[in-house]
């Protein structure tokens, strides 16, 4: 079945350095979701992308789509204490996730 | 508006007895969906459900879960027999259409099997 993994698991950054990550899938998607999960509290929705090579941008968060539609990256400019949290992004199969990856501010 | 609510918010129970995790969905949200999460882990699908109907129940792990819809908007999860194993945070999401949509999440159940 269809399988999405992002790396890195973990990241940590001094407050104004930027963040990215990034996320794979074994299969094509037809689309691909990103989340934001705060310590202690659940997932919230961001952002979909649908079209091969799309970029989207919300203030200082840039999220791409691959041209092959298997890949997908959320870059974070000048990080802020509020960016901390998981970041997960989602294939549409059963909106299967990854692990996350974990992003910590350092002030 | 109100978002998706689901009680209890912590559930403690012991190996061996049965539970059921209550969800809320928003209004009007005809998909509904369960997971469940483990510390340091993305959500699992569990189920989803598209109506009143389990569209996909792949994700369960095996026989001892269960989850029902009767009316198209409140959905139970039920777990008989309780392992430890079992012990997770259980998140329900809705949202208006199929998985290509925007899906909401309640702020979970966290059951612990003690």
């Amino acid at each position: 079945g269809q399988q999405v993994m992002q790396i890195p698991q973990y990241q940590h950054v001094q407050e104004g350095e930027d963040f990215t990550t990034y996320c794979n899938s074994s299969t094509t998607l037809s689309n691909i979701q990103w989340y934001k999960q705060r310590p202690g509290g659940h997932p919230v929705f961001l952002i979909q992308l649908v079209k091969s090579g799309e970029v989207k941008k919300q203030k200082r968060l840039t999220f791409q789509f691959g041209e092959a539609k298997k890949n997908s990256s959320l870059h974070i400019t000048a990080t802020q204490t509020t960016d901390v949290g998981t970041y997960f992004c989602a294939g549409p199969e059963k909106l299967v996730f990854g692990k996350g990856t974990k992003l910590t501010v350092n002030p | 508006g109100a978002g998706v609510s689901q009680t209890p918010s912590n559930k403690v129970t012991e190996k061996g007895k049965y539970v059921e995790l209550r969800c809320d969905p928003i209004s009007g949200h005809t998909a509904l969906y369960w997971y469940r999460q483990s510390l340091g882990q993305g959500p699992e699908f569990l189920i989803y459900f598209q109506g009143t109907g389990a569209a996909d129940d792949s994700g369960l792990p095996n026989d001892r879960f269960f989850a029902v819809r009767p009316e198209g908007s409140v959905s139970t999860l039920k777990i008989q027999r309780t392992e430890r194993g079992d012990s997770a945070v259980y998140l329900c999401a809705s949202s208006d259409g199929g998985s290509s949509y925007e899906q909401y999440f309640g702020p979970g159940t966290r059951l612990t099997v003690t």
